[in-house]
């Protein structure tokens, strides 16, 4: 099976800009998770959606949304660019059900300038 | 609020060495820990689930052990080769929330031929 993909893979923005970020999960995959990656910070969960429904929710303002198709592939939107939104966008997928492992894509770079 | 610490954060060894890897988590009530390697330009890549239920896993050179009580896991990993330079991340999923990965900031291992 193909593996979780990401695109763009690098991304460079202005502040105030909005940027759409796209994940395709692995096939017969129901659930894409959204994690940001900042060297202060580390991994921080944002959001996970399963069958076009978002399940679960991190602690982000609402600059940060996203969405999924019936095809279970994902977006995820910023609006309104800040200096701090630079980082690596990870998204993950899996069947869906409890516990299981989520596979993880290579990210996007995001660089907000 | 779970916390997930991870010690040390950065480790160089001779190739051959056997190495310990820690975490530790502040709330004992999660569902699952796992353990995933990160290498640069690349996304995470899944090495050990261990279920609460449970006190260790192993793959290959790896082992994993929890002790939910004492809130610790260690990733053992035997023999260690240059291959195996990456970070090194500790997750958890807390029970009653069993979709979102909280994640310590990682350990940077570099194995030396």
């Amino acid at each position: 099976k193909a593996g979780v993909t990401q695109t763009p893979r690098y991304l460079i923005k202005t502040r105030g800009q909005q940027v759409t970020l796209s994940c395709s999960p692995i096939s017969g995959h129901r659930s894409v998770s959204w994690y940001q990656q900042t060297p202060g910070q580390g991994l921080q969960f944002l959001f996970e959606y399963f069958s076009e429904t978002q399940r679960n929710k991190g602690n982000f303002p609402g600059r940060f949304s996203g969405r999924q198709f019936s095809n279970s592939r994902s977006e995820m939107n910023v609006s309104t660019l800040e200096l701090g939104d630079s980082a690596l966008y990870l998204c993950a997928s899996s069947p869906g059900f409890e516990g299981e492992t989520q596979y993880f894509g290579p990210g996007t770079r995001l660089l907000v300038l | 609020k779970q916390e997930v610490t991870q010690i040390p954060a950065a480790l160089s060894v001779p190739e051959g060495e056997n190495l310990v890897l820690n975490c530790s988590f502040t709330d004992s009530a999660i569902y699952n820990l796992q353990w995933f390697r990160q290498d640069p330009g690349k996304g995470l890549t899944s090495l050990l689930l261990i279920q609460s239920s449970q006190r260790e896993q192993t793959s290959g050179r790896l082992n994993a052990s929890l002790d939910k009580s004492s809130g610790r896991s260690t990733l053992y990993i035997a023999a260690s080769q240059p291959g195996d330079s990456a970070t090194y991340l500790c997750a958890v999923i807390n029970a009653g929330n069993n979709r979102k990965l909280i994640w310590g900031l990682g350990t940077s291992l570099a194995v030396n031929p």
